[in-house]
C-alpha cells in the first residue's frame, strides 16, 4: 500500500543547514511535495518535484529525489528561527489525493 | 498564485448541532477537492475526495452520513459535520487540485478548527 515515512524530530542551530528526509512507497507517484505547517495554521506548499527530476533548487530550499531508493529530502540552507515548524512530505496517490508522512518537527535554536 | 480559502477558521458548536465548513478556490477552477482531518500532533488523514457534480468518495472508516460533502460548483466544496460530538473536535483542512500546463498542483486552505462542546 501507499506509505510515507519521516523522522519525527530534528533540531539544528541557527545558521546551520537542515536536512529533512522522507521515504515513500508508491513508485508511480508523479509529484512529491513538501509542506510547512506552523502552529495553529494550515499547510503551506513549500516546493514540489516532478518524479523525472532528481534535484530542484528554490532559494534556500533544495529538494533531492532518489527514485530508485524512493527517498526524498529537503535541505534548508542557513536555517532561521522562523523556519521552526512541522514539515510534511507527501506523494500523490490514486486520483490526485496526497499521502502524507507523519511530519518532522524542526526546532531551530539561536 | 493560486489561493484556496477556507471558512470559518474557528468554530465552536454545541454537541448535537451541525456545522458547515466552506472551501473555495479563489483564482482557479477545481474539479477535485480533498478534505483532511488532523488530530493534534498527528499527520493529516484524508477523509474524502470531492468531485464537482458527483458524489464524494469517502475513505474507509469515514461516515458519509456524518460528514456530508457537497461540491456544487467548480470553486466551492463544503463539508458539513452533522450531529457533532466532542470527538469530532479537530482541525479540518481542504485542498484543491489545480490543473495547469506545468502539471497538477495541490493547494491547501488555511484550515478550520472545530471545537464541539
Amino acid at each position: 500500500g501507499e506509505d510515507v515515512e519521516q523522522s519525527l524530530f530534528l533540531s539544528v542551530r541557527e545558521g546551520d543547514s537542515s536536512v529533512i528526509n522522507c521515504t515513500y512507497t508508491d513508485s508511480s507517484s508523479t509529484y512529491l511535495y513538501w509542506y510547512k505547517q506552523e502552529p495553529g495554521a494550515g499547510l503551506q506548499l513549500l516546493t514540489y518535484i516532478f518524479s523525472n527530476m532528481d534535484m530542484k533548487q528554490d532559494q534556500r530550499l533544495t529538494v533531492l529525489l532518489n527514485k530508485k531508493d524512493k527517498h526524498l529530502s529537503l535541505r534548508i540552507a542557513d536555517t532561521q528561527t522562523g523556519d521552526s515548524a512541522i514539515y510534511f512530505c507527501a506523494e500523490t496517490g490514486i486520483g490526485g489525493k496526497l499521502i502524507f508522512g507523519q511530519g518532522t518537527e524542526l526546532s531551530v535554536k539561536p | 498564485g493560486a489561493v484556496v480559502s477556507q471558512h470559518p477558521s474557528w468554530v465552536i458548536c454545541k454537541s448535537g448541532t451541525s456545522v458547515k465548513i466552506e472551501c473555495r478556490s479563489l483564482d482557479f477552477q477545481a474539479t477535485t477537492m480533498f478534505w483532511y482531518r488532523q488530530f493534534p500532533k498527528q499527520s493529516l488523514m484524508l477523509m474524502a475526495t470531492s468531485n464537482e457534480g458527483s458524489k464524494a468518495t469517502y475513505e474507509q472508516g469515514v461516515e458519509k452520513d456524518k460528514f456530508l460533502i457537497n461540491h456544487a460548483s467548480l470553486t466551492l466544496s463544503t463539508l458539513t459535520v452533522t450531529s457533532a460530538h466532542p470527538e469530532d473536535s479537530s482541525f479540518y483542512i481542504c485542498s484543491a487540485l489545480s490543473d495547469s500546463r506545468s502539471g497538477n498542483t495541490i493547494y491547501f486552505g488555511e484550515g478550520s478548527w472545530l471545537t464541539v462542546v
